[in-house]
């Protein structure tokens, strides 16, 4: 088993330009999660979403959109990059069936704005 | 909302020394979760131990062991026999507990960077 798996693990972007990272875990999880880490802060919570074709907000959405279409894959799109977006973006997937719920992270993607 | 503190943003010992990494939540829910990762070079988030908030007796895992003082709302890990391997940033979560299809999101602190010197 791969885990969670997260593509690319960097990217370097221009003010308003777009970009979509992808999540893939092979876990079978139901919930999945998109966090961003900015120096001197705990993980924020983006969206996450808790099956095939739901999403919803978490703490800082504004700037971001994300689908999921396959419950194995969640997408996270910047459709105007921002240098306020510069961050390491951590995807996570957790299972409904643990009372628990311990979220499994990717190795991160870090992203700079330029 | 519930908020997670960690106090100590850098802390370093010597290898072998026993170190404690103090953490302080706010939250007035009775049923919950808490947690400790670490996070080293690499940037993968490692779950260390969690405990439940029910449960009286502290979690331990190994080296690592907790003190849980739900009244003071307090959650400090201590690792001891500390190795280099252990040299990471540390964070403490709170989780709410599992209630019908919520949101399961961890709210979490600040980090503490931990440097274990040979």
């Amino acid at each position: 088993n791969a885990g969670v798996t997260q593509t690319p693990k960097f990217r370097v972007l221009k003010t308003g330009q777009s970009m979509t990272l992808l999540c893939a875990q092979d876990m079978n999880h139901e919930y999945m999660y998109w966090y961003r880490q900015d120096p001197g802060m705990g993980l924020r919570l983006i969206h996450y979403s808790v099956g095939e074709g739901t999403t919803a907000k978490g703490e800082v959405p504004d700037g971001y959109n994300v689908s999921r279409l396959k419950k194995q894959n969640f997408l996270l799109g910047l459709e105007s990059a921002a240098p306020s977006q510069t961050s390491v973006y951590f995807c996570a997937s957790s299972s409904w069936w643990q009372s628990y719920n311990e979220q499994f992270f990717g190795p991160g993607t870090r992203l700079t704005v330029l | 909302a519930q908020t997670v503190t960690q106090s100590q943003p850098e802390m370093s010992v010597q290898e072998a020394e026993t170190v404690t990494l103090s953490c302080t939540y706010d939250t007035s829910e009775n049923n919950y979760y808490l947690f400790w990762y670490k996070q080293p070079p690499s940037r993968q988030m490692i779950l260390v131990i969690r405990q439940e908030a029910y449960k009286q007796q502290n979690a331990t895992e190994n080296r690592f062991s907790v003190n849980f003082q739900k009244a003071a709302k307090s959650f400090s890990l201590k690792i001891s026999d500390s190795q280099l391997g252990d040299t990471a940033m540390y964070f403490c979560a709170f989780m709410k507990h599992k209630d019908g299809d919520s949101n399961y999101q961890l709210i979490w602190g600040a980090g503490t960077k931990l440097i274990i010197k040979p």
